[in-house]
């Protein structure tokens, strides 16, 4: 398809499992995003890469969180031992080389933790 | 870091106009930036201020005042479908020029009234 697109679109695991989110993006877009959106909130940074370089991970919230793009297209963001807290709407978003912020997102993949 | 306030609801009658404020504090601003997001959907670019004034788009316009860290989405002639959440969102770029993420506001969600 010609959008982002991220699977599963809904997950629901137990505290304590691993989870895995994948992105993949507009074909060509160098830089990915991913954000986290609490019910009721702006989308919150996680991390941004431009090709495979992760160049930002500043919003990543614990080291629970990893981010990989090690082809410069799909990227796969990793959850491990997943808390209640990580319930959240994990949004993908890819910009074009246009340098306008117009960022492109995902439906996003619907985590909740039990 | 940054700060980014605007109103948490508003509603609005069908065929109206209505006005939605977002004030900010950075430093490094490169950007405003408004999306749409419906429920349950991804959020979706609406427009860009970079500069100063008023930037319009058909029924959108946005203003943007940098001096006073303030910028305003402005809908006209409302229409039920316009019924959202409006998310304000600042770009900065810090001294490296590699972070180009965007922060964003916790959203205003709109109601469009018949």
């Amino acid at each position: 398809g010609a959008g982002v697109s991220q699977s599963p679109r809904y997950k629901v695991a137990k505290r304590g499992q691993d989870v895995a989110l994948r992105c993949d993006p507009i074909s060509g877009h160098v830089s990915l995003f991913w954000y986290q959106q609490a019910l009721g909130q702006g989308p919150e940074f996680l991390t941004y890469f431009q090709n495979e370089a992760q160049l930002d991970k500043s919003g990543l919230p614990s080291d629970r969180f990893f981010a990989e793009r090690p082809e410069g297209s799909v990227s796969t963001l990793k959850i491990q031992r997943t808390q209640q807290e990580d319930s959240a709407v994990y949004l993908c978003a890819s910009e074009g080389t246009a340098n306008t912020g117009e960022l492109f997102f995902g439906e996003g993949s619907r985590l909740t933790v039990l | 870091g940054q700060n980014i306030d605007q109103p948490t609801e508003m509603t609005a009658t069908e065929g109206a106009i209505v006005q939605i404020n977002c004030t900010y504090q950075t430093s490094g601003f490169n950007g405003l930036f408004w999306y749409q997001q419906h429920a349950g959907e991804a959020p979706t670019f609406l427009s860009y201020n970079v500069l100063d004034g008023l930037e319009e788009k058909g029924r959108f316009s946005s203003f943007l005042s940098r001096s006073k860290g303030y910028s305003y989405l402005l809908l006209k002639e409302l229409q039920m479908k316009d019924s959202a959440s409006y998310l304000c969102a600042v770009r900065v770029l810090i001294s490296s020029g590699s972070a180009r993420q965007l922060t964003f506001g916790s959203g205003t969600q709109l109601t469009v009234l018949p």
